[in-house]
């Protein structure tokens, strides 16, 4: 079964941090997306990128970067973490050209993280 | 622009009854395909079931079906025989095209009472 891990089920931090949340995946899949999940707004697409050192800007990437220097993992960024960034942040992945209806996302477990 | 309206944010049932979670989405490809998925309190997402919108036949995966009405836009899923183990938040999502950009709508706490 594909795996997706993120590093942190929580996570604390304080206004104005530099935070990291990690996301790996072990089926060499080229495609992989970050999501933050909000009560009332569902799963709003962050960042993507479908290949090593490539990234895309989603519907909300601002206060977001990305970085995917190894096809495996692909980590978010918050330069510097606000309180509205508090969310649940969940990393995907899936395998490119396959398309349709064998275009399926593998989920991780998501990141509940609290900015204070 | 492309989204996915889910107008129902709590529903209950009673365990062995039927329940129906709406959605509507807006798109103006031709060609795109429809999702529902499940995450339960673990968090772990889980696809349920999915629909090719040039397909007319509803698809049905054991105990869930969806309507899809494609003039209208609306693309609902249909649980029977409801189980304890389906309480969980549903979401339906959208995908226009290859390359996974999947767009979900706001998703429905679904519970199932026993």
């Amino acid at each position: 079964d594909v795996k997706v891990t993120q590093s942190s089920r929580y996570l604390v931090k304080r206004t104005g941090e530099k935070v990291f949340l990690e996301c790996v995946q072990d089926m060499d899949h080229e495609n992989m997306f970050w999501y933050r999940q909000d009560p009332g707004l569902g799963l709003r697409l962050i960042y993507f990128s479908y290949d090593v050192k490539m990234k895309e800007k989603g519907d909300i990437p601002e206060g977001y970067s990305v970085s995917r220097e190894k096809k495996e993992r692909f980590s978010l960024i918050l330069e510097s973490a606000s309180t509205n960034q508090t969310s649940m942040y969940l990393c995907a992945s899936s395998l490119m050209g396959t398309g349709g209806l064998n275009e399926k996302l593998f989920f991780g477990s998501g990141t509940q993280l609290s900015v204070l | 622009a492309q989204t996915v309206t889910q107008s129902q944010p709590e529903m209950s049932v009673q365990e062995a009854e039927t329940v129906t979670l709406s959605c509507t989405y807006d798109t103006s490809e031709n060609n795109y395909y429809l999702f529902w998925y499940k995450q339960p309190p673990s968090r772990q997402m889980i696809l349920v079931i999915r629909q090719e919108a040039y397909k007319q036949q509803n698809a049905t995966e054991n105990r869930f079906s969806v309507n899809f009405q494609k003039a209208a836009k609306s693309f609902s899923l249909k649980i029977s025989d409801s189980q304890l183990g389906d309480t969980a938040m549903y979401f339906c999502a959208l995908l226009r095209n290859q390359g996974g950009k999947l767009i979900f709508g706001q998703g429905t706490e679904l519970s199932v009472k026993p």
